[in-house]
């Protein structure tokens, strides 16, 4: 079935430092790719999304690039702020008989420090 | 433009009561999907509904059932709580199927004593 890994965490990184979170899946099919990020208290948000292979998403600095030959979709962001400190959830959408759902990865936490 | 509203925000319940959730999701979306987060299982889908119709389900026991209201609001009920359902339990609405991604609602807090 569909499946998602990510890099345990938590990752903790100084302000304006690089950023990359490891995302592999596995699916059948031509699965839709997402991260959404978690900020306590909070639902999660979309942060950005990516349809087909060799897309790329990006939004608020923050990319990633759907690799089919790789089955992967790694976060990245140049410089990292201390606003940036959540919990990032990568995660497919791929069909399912009758529907779709979306699985999550296990998420990483992330703390950036000023 | 509204968000995804989940009431209550909190819930404190006893073991063997039942507990109805509900979920608004945003204007003009008609999928509704509910996920259970906890710190051990992470995020695990409950189910979705599409027009009224459940379309897919996850492994959960049959204490978990949900439903969809013409107006897409969507409820999840359980019943003989246990306190391994402690969690937030998550709403999302989507506008249409895979690849556009879903608004989530901040969730309600349930807790089983």
């Amino acid at each position: 079935g569909n499946s998602v890994t990510q890099m345990e965490g938590p990752v903790t990184l100084s302000e304006e430092a690089f950023l990359t979170i490891n995302c592999t899946y596995t699916a059948t099919g031509y699965p839709s790719l997402f991260w959404y990020v978690q900020y306590p208290g909070e639902g999660l948000q979309l942060l950005l999304k990516a349809t087909k292979a060799d897309d790329k998403g990006s939004n608020k600095g923050f990319e990633a690039t759907y690799r089919k030959e790789t089955t992967s979709f790694h976060l990245e962001k140049g410089s990292v702020q201390v606003s940036d400190s959540a919990v990032y959830f990568c995660a497919l959408s791929g069909s399912n008989t009758g529907g779709f759902k979306t699985i999550f990865g296990a998420g990483t936490r992330l703390f950036v420090k000023a | 433009k509204a968000g995804v509203t989940q009431t209550p925000r909190y819930l404190i319940k006893t073991r063997g009561q039942q507990v109805t959730l509900s979920c608004s999701p945003i204007s003009g979306h008609r999928s509704v999907s509910w996920y259970q987060q906890t710190p051990g299982q992470g995020l695990q889908f409950l189910f979705e509904y599409f027009s009224e119709t459940q379309r897919n389900k996850g492994n959960f026991p049959g204490r978990f059932s949900g439903r969809q209201f013409s107006n897409s609001r969507s409820e999840m009920n359980v019943s003989t709580l246990e306190l391994g359902d402690s969690a937030l339990y998550l709403c999302a609405s989507s506008l249409r199927e895979m690849g556009y991604g879903y608004t989530f609602g901040s969730g309600t807090r349930l807790t089983v004593v």
